[in-house]
């Protein structure tokens, strides 16, 4: 069973569409992350949300808005994509907030033409 | 502000080889916990290790081993026997009492060859 798991894998679009990214996690955890992982590799944080509560906001374009239904729950949109937000995407979670690991879902690889 | 620095941005050996990835950081708090997680070429991250800031005990799982010095902020990773199988990029990270963000190294590629 796939515990943390994110939809779609790969999502291809032109600049200047709106796109959504669906994240789930079953492990039971209270905390989720969406973060960025671009060309060089190099992976930032965006947004993490505990008990649905926005409790990291990085400087990251309004055009990202993140959304949490429910614990089990993050997803990302992105209105009027851009060029450079072509990148790999990852959700996280974790149980708590500090103590213990993050759990990574597949990523999602972002190509804006 | 808390950092990550992993100085190697490449390595390459040849199977059976040891190799060890070295990861130094910075932080002002007392209490925070550091991470390493392995990013192989099917592109998933995997959590491989958590160590809190008290425990300077090292650790040895398999092949795998992390030596945490406080002393010299360096939290380095070490695996014995290398295999092919363990070509990937590895993440060294930091989370501080102060916030829940993980900041991550910019990662060391390690390639073994067969």
């Amino acid at each position: 069973d796939t515990a943390v798991s994110q939809t779609p894998k790969y999502l291809v679009t032109q600049m200047g569409n709106d796109k959504s990214i669906k994240c789930e996690q079953n492990l039971g955890h209270d905390t989720m992350y969406w973060y960025k992982q671009d060309s060089k590799k190099f992976l930032k944080i965006m947004f993490s949300y505990n008990n649905k509560e926005l409790i990291i906001n990085e400087t990251v374009p309004n055009r990202f808005s993140p959304k949490s239904p429910d614990k089990a729950h993050l997803n990302l949109h992105i209105n009027s994509l851009e060029l450079g937000d072509s990148a790999v995407y990852f959700c996280a979670s974790s149980h708590g907030t500090f103590r213990t690991e993050q759990y990574f879902g597949p990523g999602t690889r972002l190509t804006v033409t | 502000a808390q950092k990550v620095t992993q100085a190697q941005t490449e390595i390459s050996v040849v199977e059976k080889e040891d190799v060890t990835l070295d990861c130094v950081y910075e932080t002002r708090d007392t209490t925070y916990y550091l991470f390493w997680y392995k990013q192989p070429p099917s592109g998933e991250l995997v959590f491989l290790i958590r160590r809190n800031s008290f425990d300077e005990q090292n650790e040895i799982s398999g092949r795998y081993s992390w030596n945490f010095q406080k002393s010299t902020s360096s939290f380095n990773f070490t695996i014995t026997a290398s295999q092919v199988v363990d070509s990937a990029v590895y993440f060294c990270a930091l989370r501080e009492t102060s916030g829940s963000r993980l900041t991550f190294g910019e990662g060391t590629q390690l390639t073994v060859n067969p």
